[in-house]
């Protein structure tokens, strides 16, 4: 079962961009998986799912500014020019034959 | 336009028992596996739940496996989580997703939540 690891808490000023890093377990390196977004009090939001060899697939809705990349088993989720409402925590999501799992989830502050 | 609307959430004693629905509209329902996820209040998402669009197969978090049945009617559009056997740490908000193929994939489209109180 895989297993995803995310950084705890991420920081970019307003206008900036940010790189956030979900790391696959070893072994389940060539995994697809979705990013989520949820801001506060709200429900989480599907992002995109984004392929090993780093192609993604955005959801409905979701701006040009937010794009995906992949490297080894490091998915990335880029957040360029930070709005303030892209202040929320960021989950990614991987699935194997019969479970589901999710990131610890970053949050991410605007400053 | 896609939307998910659960029910059935409320305050329960330990031991006791309650039933989710997730009413579905905006797609084909049939057509998608479905998830539950919940999340303590102040903490991450963590997967409880999964069915295929038949209904075919389900599959569980361990949390969850033996107290917790996930069921769906296609011809009402409908989710269930029948969760019997409740504990203190079962408490959270529930949501219902969509998942992105019959058989279970990412989540891509997620309901606003109902809260689960296990208390007595």
């Amino acid at each position: 079962q895989p297993v995803l690891t995310q950084s705890s808490s991420a920081s970019a000023s307003l206008g900036s961009s940010v790189k956030l890093t979900c790391t696959l377990s070893s072994g389940h390196s060539s995994y697809i998986i979705a990013w989520h977004q949820q801001q506060p009090g709200k429900a989480p939001r599907y992002l995109m799912k984004l392929e090993g060899l780093g192609s993604y697939n955005k959801g409905s809705g979701v701006p040009d500014r937010f794009s995906g990349s992949s490297s080894g088993a490091d998915r990335h989720l880029t957040i360029s020019n930070l709005q303030s409402e892209d202040e929320a925590d960021y989950y990614c999501e991987t699935w194997d034959s019969n479970s589901w799992v999710f990131g610890g989830g970053t949050k991410l502050t605007v400053l | 336009e896609v939307q998910l609307v659960e029910s059935g959430g409320g305050l329960v004693q330990p031991g006791g028992s309650l039933r989710l629905s997730c009413a579905a509209s905006g797609f084909t329902f049939s057509s998608y596996a479905m998830s539950w996820v919940r999340q303590v209040s102040g903490k991450g998402l963590e997967w409880v739940s999964t069915i295929s669009s038949s209904a075919g197969s389900t599959y569980y978090a361990d949390s969850v496996k033996g107290r917790f049945t996930v069921s769906r009617d296609n011809s009402k559009k409908t989710l269930y989580l029948q969760m019997n056997s409740l504990r203190a740490e079962d408490t959270a908000v529930y949501y219902c997703a969509k998942s992105g193929s019959p058989a279970g994939a990412e989540s891509d489209f997620w309901g606003q939540g109902t809260l689960v109180t296990v208390s007595s």
